[in-house]
């Protein structure tokens, strides 16, 4: 049963515009959450996190919104650029353990 | 920035034999690594957690003794697939986190894809 879930396969944004990647989690116990960005042939590479006590985390063109009482984080990115290009993973950790589960991906192309 | 290394890369076998990859932090200490497995077009899926010096702690559905994992050191864990049928064929990740933090600094590995003929 998939407890994080990223329902946009792929999103196509232009160079400059917001990018907007969605995130869903059916399991209440999670309280930290994270971005990751994978390249092709590569691992995937940390981004940006956020912990339930707060509903909002920046870091540069990185920002992550967390409503807890949808179960529903996003990241934003902005302005897009053709470097940011990859698959991104949202993940949860659960408040009893430091496992984290991941949602399936979406694939990000900004377009130059 | 951390670096995990994921050996083999790549490897092909026979049905009914067993392939061992190994995961190396190569200059951190990881009391926790963790294995996951990432079908196409799907989720990372998280098969274990890997415990330095105890057993690993399987997800619900991973079967333990097909998928061995030995954490022998801080930093080496190894997936052992035992008697692999093709069905078992697919990218195995694995990741390590440094010790006494949870602040997201997973580091990954770039992972192992294995084709069972």
């Amino acid at each position: 049963d998939q407890q994080v879930k990223q329902n946009s396969p792929s999103l196509s944004v232009q160079e400059g515009r917001i990018s907007i990647l969605n995130c869903d989690y059916t399991n209440s116990m999670f309280d930290y959450f994270l971005w990751y960005k994978k390249y092709p042939a590569e691992g995937p590479t940390f981004l940006i996190s956020i912990s339930s006590i707060k509903d909002k985390n920046e870091d540069g063109r990185f920002t992550v919104f967390l409503n807890k009482s949808a179960k529903h984080l996003s990241l934003h990115i902005v302005p897009s650029q053709p470097g940011d290009s990859a698959v991104y993973f949202c993940a949860a950790s659960p408040n009893t353990g430091n496992q984290f589960y991941f949602g399936t991906g979406t694939s990000l192309t900004v377009i130059p | 920035g951390a670096v995990v290394s994921q050996h083999p890369s790549r490897v092909i076998c026979k049905s009914g034999t067993s392939v061992k990859i190994e995961c190396r932090s190569l200059d951190f200490q990881a009391t926790t690594m963790f294995w996951y497995r990432q079908f196409p077009k799907q989720s990372l899926m998280l098969m274990a957690t890997s415990n330095e010096g105890s057993k690993a702690t399987y997800e619900q559905g991973v079967e333990k003794d097909k998928f061995l994992i030995n954490h022998a050191s801080l930093t080496l864990s190894t997936l052992t697939v035992t008697s692999a049928h093709p069905e078992d064929s697919s990218f195995y990740i694995c990741s390590a986190s440094p010790v006494n933090t949870r602040t997201g600094e997973l580091f990954f590995g770039e992972g192992s894809r294995l084709t069972v003929l």
